[in-house]
């Protein structure tokens, strides 16, 4: 079946500091893919998706590059900012699937 | 639009008590879920629906029960509830595959524990 590897955290850095958060997949055939961002006390909100091989998803500074042959997708950012301080999840949507599998999620805290 | 919206925020039940969770949306989507995030794993799928009338269950349904008498809504069932459903639930709904972007929409989600 479908499943979605992530980074564990947490992962502490300093504001402007570089973030990688590695993801990767299993999945039969092509599927979407997605990074979710959960900010304190929220829900899930989209941040990101890509959905064929080598499409860059891209939002708020944030990145991911659909990566079929190493299975991956894995988000950066440049710099990141106290604001970023979530837990991100990464996830997809198998061709043959109606819903989302996810990652585990991995808690990131900015410093100032 | 209120997009998906979800009551109670919080609940605490005792062992054995029964609720239910409400879900709502309008936005004329299909496809409406539950999911239930637990520390360290992420979220998994308890129930979904692909359209009034029409509901599956996805990958930890035990305990739970769901209808779909309308677009609009999905709540979700406990019949009787035990420790190891203390958890965040959350709703979430889309449009069908092939119509719109394949986002989901989340609800802000319950936060449930059971004694």
């Amino acid at each position: 079946g479908d499943s979605v590897t992530q980074m564990e955290g947490p992962v502490t850095l300093s504001e402007e500091a570089f973030l990688t958060i590695n993801c990767t997949y299993t999945a039969t055939g092509y599927p979407s893919l997605f990074w979710y961002v959960q900010y304190p006390g929220e829900g899930l909100q989209l941040l990101l998706k890509a959905t064929k091989a080598d499409d860059k998803g891209s939002n708020k500074g944030f990145e991911a590059t659909y990566r079929k042959e190493t299975t991956s997708f894995h988000l950066e950012k440049g710099s990141v900012q106290v604001s970023d301080s979530a837990v991100y999840f990464c996830a997809l949507l198998s061709g043959s699937a109606r819903q989302l599998t996810f990652g585990s999620g991995t808690q990131l805290t900015v410093l100032p | 639009n209120a997009g998906v919206t979800q009551t109670p925020k919080f609940q605490v039940l005792k062992t054995g008590q029964s609720m239910t969770l409400q879900c709502a949306q309008d936005m004329n989507h299909e496809y409406m879920s539950w999911y239930r995030q637990d520390p360290g794993m992420g979220l998994r799928l308890i129930h979904y629906s692909v359209g009034a009338g029409i509901t599956d269950q996805g990958e930890v349904p035990n305990g739970y029960n769901v209808s779909r008498s309308t677009t609009e809504d999905f709540p979700l069932r406990l019949l009787s509830a035990a420790p190891s459903q203390t958890s965040v639930y959350f709703c979430a709904s889309s449009f069908r595959p092939g119509q719109g972007n394949n986002e989901q929409f989340f609800g802000p989600g319950t936060r449930l524990t059971v004694l």
